[in-house]
């Protein structure tokens, strides 16, 4: 596709459930954001990926959260044991290189807790 | 600690008039400076960015504007148009250099433009 996809655009989820979100970066870039939105505030960076290295995880705020990209194409995060302070936007974002100064977000993935 | 502060969450401006978001940092090294636009229930789309050699960018309706000594910027638009309601974010790369990817972002500015 032209953009960045992502699924599902909506997910409820039950506190302790897992669950995974996807994301389809726009074809050949190479690098790939996860960033998490919650209300109110601007995105806040997760984790970075350039190819399938993850060569940044420093904003996942636990170890229930964990990100995979392994054909350096589609991503995914994945949420364990969900609780009700994850419930946010995740956004998935791409660019084409490693230093590119614009990228390019995805319409995000809406995650709520009960 | 906010690297990047937008200190209004909300303005109103009439149709035809000059909308003015503002957005301050705190680190002197950042060089690089975007805005983003957002509508409700899609994603950040890249607006308009500036560098630290230049003190004003200008595209169309949008122009940008970086006061270094004040480590503030701001963008305007004129005229506003009710199509350009949207959530507004300023967002810097590190400070390591400019293109670095992990943004910061600002907590955005809710920009309404009435008819």
């Amino acid at each position: 596709g032209a953009g960045v996809s992502q699924s599902p655009r909506y997910k409820v989820a039950k506190r302790g459930q897992d669950v995974a979100l996807r994301c389809d970066p726009i074809s050949g870039h190479v690098s790939l954001f996860w960033y998490q939105q919650a209300l109110g505030q601007g995105p806040e960076f997760l984790t970075y990926f350039q190819n399938e290295a993850q060569l940044d995880k420093s904003g996942l705020p636990s170890d229930r959260f964990f990100a995979e990209r392994p054909e350096g194409s589609v991503s995914t995060l994945k949420i364990q044991r969900t609780q009700q302070e994850d419930s946010a936007v995740y956004l998935c974002a791409s660019s084409l290189g490693r230093t590119t100064n614009t990228i390019y977000f995805g319409e995000g993935s809406w995650l709520t807790v009960v | 600690d906010q690297q990047v502060k937008q200190n209004s969450p909300s303005l109103s401006v009439q149709e035809g008039r000059i909308s003015i978001l503002n957005c301050d940092y705190t680190n002197s090294m950042f060089d690089y400076f975007l805005w983003y636009k957002k509508y409700p229930a899609e994603g950040p789309t890249f607006l308009i960015s500036i560098s630290s050699i230049k003190d004003k960018n200008e595209d169309g309706r949008f122009t940008v504007f970086l006061n270094k000594s004040a480590k503030h910027l701001s963008l305007h638009i004129v005229p506003s148009q009710p199509g350009d309601s949207a959530v507004y974010f300023c967002a810097v790369p590190p400070s390591s250099g400019a293109g670095s990817y992990q943004l910061t972002f600002g907590k955005g500015t809710k920009l309404s433009v009435i008819p």
